[in-house]
């Protein structure tokens, strides 16, 4: 069965860099979580979004965006990175509609080295 | 706010001994729970879920009932296998009527499992 693609599996950049990651959700899932997990630390909800809207926010610093397109894939942007925003960065996607939500399915992450 | 509790590691076991990671959580409503699992370098993989009080999710040997009189979702196996080392994350997802479907997760137990 597909599965949630995450892209690039791994990201150096410098501080104060920009960062684009993307994400490719299960085919027909409408819905697109983006989670940040720290070294050590739990996951922590930062965005997301349900039929091309964003339907949540949490702990997503103002220098991060994102969006769902057409197609349902999503973007994070990160800007003026810093090196806290080293992290693995996960994106999940599920089916709200038809009688869901259903459970949320993690894609292998990206990994965000800020140097 | 939703949160959950989740016993500190890291936890260290022989092979074939008994399991037991305990979860509690607090929510409004009734919210769905569920155990993911991280093994090393790859993402989160989920491993059972309950979706109402008194249910009981398993998969690979593990159990976990749904104890709203506790506040608890606790991680059971009987025999546990080296192959069972991996991070535990004891998670939550809001009942549905607060819109919000994010996860909130535990803080995660490190389990190694010596031969």
């Amino acid at each position: 069965a597909a599965g949630v693609i995450q892209s690039p599996r791994h990201l150096i950049k410098e501080k104060r860099e920009t960062a684009t990651l993307k994400c490719y959700p299960i085919p027909r899932h409408d819905t697109v979580y983006w989670y940040q997990q720290g070294p050590g630390q739990d996951p922590q909800f930062l965005i997301s979004f349900y039929e091309k809207m964003q339907s949540d926010k949490g702990s997503i610093p103002d220098r991060f965006s994102a969006q769902q397109f057409s197609d349902y894939h999503s973007e994070l942007n990160m800007s003026s990175l810093e090196l806290g925003d080293s992290a693995l960065y996960f994106c999940a996607s599920s089916l709200v509609l038809a009688g869901g939500p259903y459970e949320q399915y993690f894609g292998p992450g990206t990994r965000l080295t800020v140097t | 706010g939703n949160s959950v509790t989740q016993m500190e590691g890291p936890v260290t076991l022989s092979e074939e001994a008994f399991l037991t990671i305990n979860c509690t959580y607090t929510a409004t409503g009734y919210p769905s729970l569920f155990w993911y699992v991280q093994y090393p370098g790859e993402g989160l993989q989920l491993l059972l879920k309950a979706t109402k009080a008194d249910d009981k999710g398993s998969n690979k040997g593990f159990e976990a009932t749904y104890r709203k009189e506790t506040t608890s979702f606790h991680l059971e196996k009987g025999s546990v296998q080296v192959s069972d080392s991996a991070v535990y994350f004891c998670a939550l997802r809001g009942a549905p009527i607060q819109g919000a479907q994010k996860l909130v997760f535990g803080q995660g137990t490190r389990l190694t499992i010596n031969p």
